[in-house]
């Protein structure tokens, strides 16, 4: 059974920037997306971007084009998501769910699929 | 980008009683393969989502039968046929055709 597990809580300064990590086990990981989702305090699921480990090709919500950098280590198993500067609406927990084995033929991006399993989260707070 | 629209944005359901959310599409889904992305979710409190359904109908393993997905085009929806009071949390419902994946705003389900 997958599981993925989410490095620690962090807190940053603004203007800063912030590495999550996702680490997989019990499963395929190179094959199928995994993805990052993010929560603001008190508010609803906002995706941020996906990659498949096993092309590399990251694609990301347009709000978080030019701060979010999505990538996938298969010798570890891991993925990353890096968000750069940093403001104070950035403070959130931060998710990661693996999607589908489906991809883009042309970008070979995630192509539909599902989230299952999440992480357990990651809380990011910036503050000054 | 497409934009999912939840109604109604919460509700408070007597246990026994059924349950429906609607789940409105900005444009239609699918995807080569006949395929429809679109999934549903329930966050209880304090814990990340969980996957309840898939591609519009398919109950995911060991999601109780009380849980239903139906809908096609733009109008999609979950029904819950006798709510009980571990169904209490927030449901989402998501696309995720290729580029950009959107979830809806979330119901708020309660026990009354």
């Amino acid at each position: 059974q997958v599981q993925l597990v989410q490095s620690g809580a962090e807190v940053k300064k603004p203007g800063s920037s912030v590495k999550v990590s996702c680490k997989s086990s019990g499963g395929t990981f190179s094959n199928y997306a995994i993805n990052w989702v993010r929560q603001a305090p008190g508010q609803g699921l906002e995706w941020m971007g996906g990659i498949i480990p096993i092309f590399g090709t990251p694609n990301y919500a347009q709000e978080f084009q030019g701060r979010v950098t999505i990538t996938a280590d298969e010798s570890t198993n891991t993925a990353y998501m890096e968000l750069s500067s940093l403001r104070s609406e950035d403070t959130a927990l931060y998710y990661c769910a693996r999607g589908g084995p489906n991809y883009d033929s042309l970008t070979f991006t995630p192509l539909g699929g599902w989230f299952d399993p999440w992480g357990q989260g990651t809380l990011v707070t910036v503050s000054s | 980008e497409i934009v999912l629209t939840q109604t109604p944005l919460s509700l408070s359901v007597t246990p026994g009683q059924p349950a429906s959310i609607s789940c409105k599409l900005s444009q239609n889904l699918l995807y080569s393969g006949g395929k429809t992305s679109l999934s549903w979710y329930l966050q209880k409190p304090g814990q990340p989502p969980q996957l309840l359904i898939y591609e519009v109908s398919n109950r995911f393993s060991g999601v109780p039968d009380r849980f239903s997905g139906s809908g096609s085009g733009t109008d999609f929806t979950l029904k819950i046929s006798r709510v009980e009071a571990e169904d209490v949390g927030v449901y989402y419902c998501m696309q995720s055709i290729q580029p950009m994946y959107t979830f809806g705003q979330g119901t708020k389900l309660e026990i009354k």
